[in-house]
């Protein structure tokens, strides 16, 4: 049973461009969440989704910021025109239901330059 | 919202030493786990432990959630133990977990 795959592992984009994260959970589960750790901070949540749903979109900035999981295919955390400061670490998590283990994927290590 | 606050911040040891790692939490809470991030910024889960104690070989965990907070315990530390220790909770409105700080520790050969 492969774990949360997360890809890619880096990403590097200038400023102004998009940049797409993709996660595939782990097989059976259907709840996903999206954390961000910047430099030298823990996690911070962003988004939690089922499958073609926004559950709880708290975390996420208002703009700039999206996310998606259809009903076919991976996770989708989108960032339209990147900043110097959405350089990051984007973790996926999934787990099979609410308050049950959530497992991570390896993260996205994104950099703006 | 729930607050998540890990003691200490940072731990050195010698190899070989035990540590006891600590997570409070301001809320009551369905969900609690504790994760090794290592040097490489992998998240490895070690517990998931909302109540009770349990134990996988030299790492156990013990919950004590009426009165809010939780201890990991190492014993007999290895190098490869190194990385940041993170508690996390879920929160009781649907299930997104809240990270504390994190221990930072180091354990020298």
């Amino acid at each position: 049973n492969a774990g949360v795959m997360q890809n890619p592992r880096h990403l590097v984009r200038r400023r102004g461009q998009e940049a797409r994260l993709r996660c595939s959970p782990m097989k059976g589960h259907s709840h996903v969440y999206w954390y961000r750790q910047l430099p030298e901070e823990g996690l911070k949540f962003m988004v939690y989704l089922q499958k073609e749903n926004i559950i709880d979109e708290s975390g996420m900035p208002k703009e700039r910021f999206s996310a998606e999981f259809p009903k076919e295919g991976p996770s989708i955390l989108r960032i339209q025109q990147v900043v110097r400061g959405d350089s990051a670490a984007y973790f996926c998590a999934s787990s099979p239901g609410v308050n049950t283990e959530a497992f991570f994927g390896q993260g996205t290590r994104l950099t703006v330059v | 919202g729930i607050q998540v606050e890990q003691s200490p911040p940072d731990l050195i040891l010698q190899e070989g030493a035990n540590s006891t790692l600590r997570c409070n939490f301001s809320d009551s809470v369905n969900n609690l786990q504790w994760f090794h991030q290592n040097p490489w910024g992998q998240l490895i889960n070690l517990f998931y432990i909302p109540s009770g104690t349990k134990q996988n070989g030299r790492l156990s965990a013990t919950t004590v959630a009426t009165e809010r907070y939780s201890l990991l315990y190492i014993s007999s530390s290895q190098t490869t133990d190194s990385g940041v220790y993170f508690c996390a909770v879920g929160d009781n409105q649907g299930g997104k977990l809240i990270f504390g700080q994190g221990t930072e520790l180091s354990v020298k050969p």
